[in-house]
Formats: C-alpha cells, structure tokens, sequence
C-alpha cells in the first residue's frame, strides 16, 4: 500500500542535540511539506519542497534544516537552535503543491530535555 | 491576514445522531479548503477538499459546504457512530493571486459519539 512512513513514533533526545526525522512516501507525489503541531494551536508549516532539490521556508523555519535529494524523502533535523523543539511533527505529501489533497504521515513525538 | 476558526472546541453527541461541524475563515480569498480527521496521537486524514469553485463535496456519511463570500464551510456527518470519535481540523489554501503552498488550519473540533 502506499503512503508517508515517518521514523520513529517517539524521539528523546538532551538539549543542545541535533536529531534528524525521517519521513519516506512511496506515493511518487511532487510535493512534500514538514508541519509542527501543539497543544491548542492549528498546525504550522516549518518548511516544503515542490520538486527534488528545492525547498522553501514555511512560517517557523528558524531553527529546522531539511533536505530533498530523492523524491521520495524529506527529512527534517531540528537542530539546537530551535528554542522549543519538543512538539508532534507531521509529515505530508501532495501530488501537485497546489490543488490536489495533503496526505500525511503518522507524525513523530519528539521530547527534548 | 487569514485565520481559521472552529467551534466548538469540543462536542458530544449520540450514536445515531446527524451532526454539523463548522469552520469559519476571515479571508474569503481561497483557493480551496480541505477537511481531516486526526485520531489520538497518529497523524491527519483526508476527509474532503471543496475547491472554490464547489459548493460541496459528498463521501458517504460525510458532506462538506463551502460558502466562500461569508468565509464558512461545514462538515455534517450522518448517523454517528463511536467509530466517528477524533478531532476534525479545516484547513484552507489563501488564493494570493494564485494558490499557494501554505495551508492555514484552524485548531479543531473533538467529537466524542457515546455509544
């Protein structure tokens, strides 16, 4: 079946570490985009990639890194720049970056301490 | 700037119970709008995308609105069932000119349907 497989579920990690987040689709979709989400907050854009080798800042990239070497992954690292890393991170993926549906990963928890 | 409201922040009904939930945007510059479920702890699924020129979008209990010059959609869902139990989250995609990348997403209704 295909889909956005996101690696690992949970993530702890000491501050001042930088941690990599993984987030593999098979779906052969363009574009690819990484959200952050907080208790009582919509959903925020960190950064998103319409075609291999370019991405674009979101709304709250201060802090995040991200690649786009193959199509099919997009891995976020939080590096120890971000002020307040620990949050749910979701990955998603779209056919085209504008009219078709986002789908999206199972989201990796990360702690930091 | 655009901002996506969704209230109630939390509803419980019934099982069997038709229902509405409602999602209100400031900007009526869109280019379309989507809804998902999000369950516990996993990640977003996507329910329906109304684009800007529709006034609705139907997948089997489910039925999404769009009336983009008062900056409402609504999601009803038929004869809940417990299994219906998630939080659904609006989003909407600003037509600056054009569409764009950035999806605005309001923080979500919790729907508890008791058995």
């Amino acid at each position: 079946d295909g889909g956005i497989t996101q690696s690992p579920k949970y993530l702890f990690r000491k501050e001042g570490q930088n941690v990599t987040l993984s987030c593999e689709q098979n779906l052969n979709h363009d574009a690819m985009y990484w959200y952050r989400q907080d208790p009582g907050q919509g959903l925020r854009l960190i950064y998103y990639s319409q075609i291999v080798n370019d991405f674009q800042k979101g709304d709250i990239a201060e802090g995040y890194s991200v690649s786009r070497e193959k199509k099919e992954s997009f891995p976020l690292t939080v590096t120890s720049a971000q002020k307040n890393p620990t949050a749910f991170y979701l990955c998603a993926s779209s056919i085209s970056p504008y009219y078709s549906p986002l789908h999206f990963g199972n989201g990796t928890r990360l702690t930091v301490t | 700037k655009q901002e996506v409201t969704q209230i109630p922040a939390a509803l419980s009904v019934p099982e069997g119970e038709n229902l509405v939930l409602n999602c209100s945007f400031t900007d009526s510059a869109i280019y379309n709008l989507q809804w998902f479920r999000q369950d516990p702890g996993k990640g977003l699924t996507s329910l329906l995308l109304i684009q800007s020129s529709q006034r609705e979008q139907t997948s089997g209990r489910l039925n999404a609105s769009l009336d983009k010059s008062s900056g409402r959609s609504t999601l009803y869902i038929a004869a809940s069932q417990p299994g219906d139990s998630a939080t659904y989250l609006c989003a909407v995609r600003p037509n600056y000119g054009g569409a764009t990348n950035k999806l605005i997403f309001g923080t979500g209704t919790l729907l508890a349907v008791q058995p």
